[in-house]
């Protein structure tokens, strides 16, 4: 499977700070699709957003922005104006490629916003 | 309410035993999937079904099995074989077949090995 690396292990800001989260991913193919998930600490992970490698645009939904950049095959999510109940970790995946099922995740990163 | 709901919640196994955890989803999901979390890991995928009756290992199938006798249900079994099997389950559906769309996840499993 193809790797994503999400670098940032762990990070803490103060409520209405804007925090980007980092995801580089690898690829060998030409169609692929992005993700992202939230998982508070109920476990649960929650479906964010879904992007196929042929749309670069970016994405805003309220708070949260998606920067898709193939040339340097990342894509970053963005909290603005963050607030505590965005504490979570953050996992960006991709389809593994190969024509396999599934997702590869990233690690995680651990998102703690200080009231 | 539609969802993927995951039983129990937490489990105890002693060493040698194994155990089965539920997954059912009343979404009319054709896929799902079986993925193992680890503490400060991403999740790992242990199994896939794509329909009834058939499914294909992900990158940690060993010491796992899996059955999909019925659409709605895709149970996991960790047996004696699975050297650490203290994790976090989680089972996940997506509405089709084929690789890419948006995989949607339950709630998850705490197997704890004592």
């Amino acid at each position: 499977a193809q790797k994503v690396t999400q670098a940032q292990t762990e990070i803490s800001v103060v409520e209405k700070e804007d925090v980007t989260l980092d995801c580089v991913y690898e690829t060998r193919d030409t169609t692929y699709y992005l993700f992202w998930y939230k998982q508070p600490p109920s476990g649960e992970l929650v479906f964010l957003i879904r992007r196929n490698s042929f749309d670069e645009q970016n994405e805003i939904s309220g708070r949260y922005s998606w920067n898709f950049q193939k040339s340097t095959s990342s894509f970053n999510f963005t909290i603005t104006a963050s607030q505590v109940v965005d504490s979570a970790v953050y996992f960006c995946a991709r389809t593994p490629g190969g024509g396999a099922d599934g997702l590869t995740f990233g690690k995680g990163t651990h998102l703690i916003i200080q009231p | 309410d539609g969802g993927i709901t995951q039983s129990p919640k937490y489990l105890f196994r002693k060493e040698g035993q194994n155990v089965t955890l539920s997954c059912e989803q009343n979404l009319n999901h054709d896929a799902m999937y079986w993925y193992r979390q680890d503490p400060g890991q991403g999740l790992r995928l242990i199994y896939y079904s794509q329909i009834v009756n058939d499914f294909q290992k992900g990158d940690i199938a060993e010491g796992y099995s899996v059955s999909r006798e019925k659409k709605e249900s895709f149970p996991l079994t960790v047996t004696s074989a699975q050297k650490n099997p203290t994790a976090f389950y989680l089972c996940a559906s997506s509405g089709q077949r084929t690789t890419g769309n948006t995989i949607y996840f339950g709630e998850g499993s705490w197997l704890t090995v004592v």
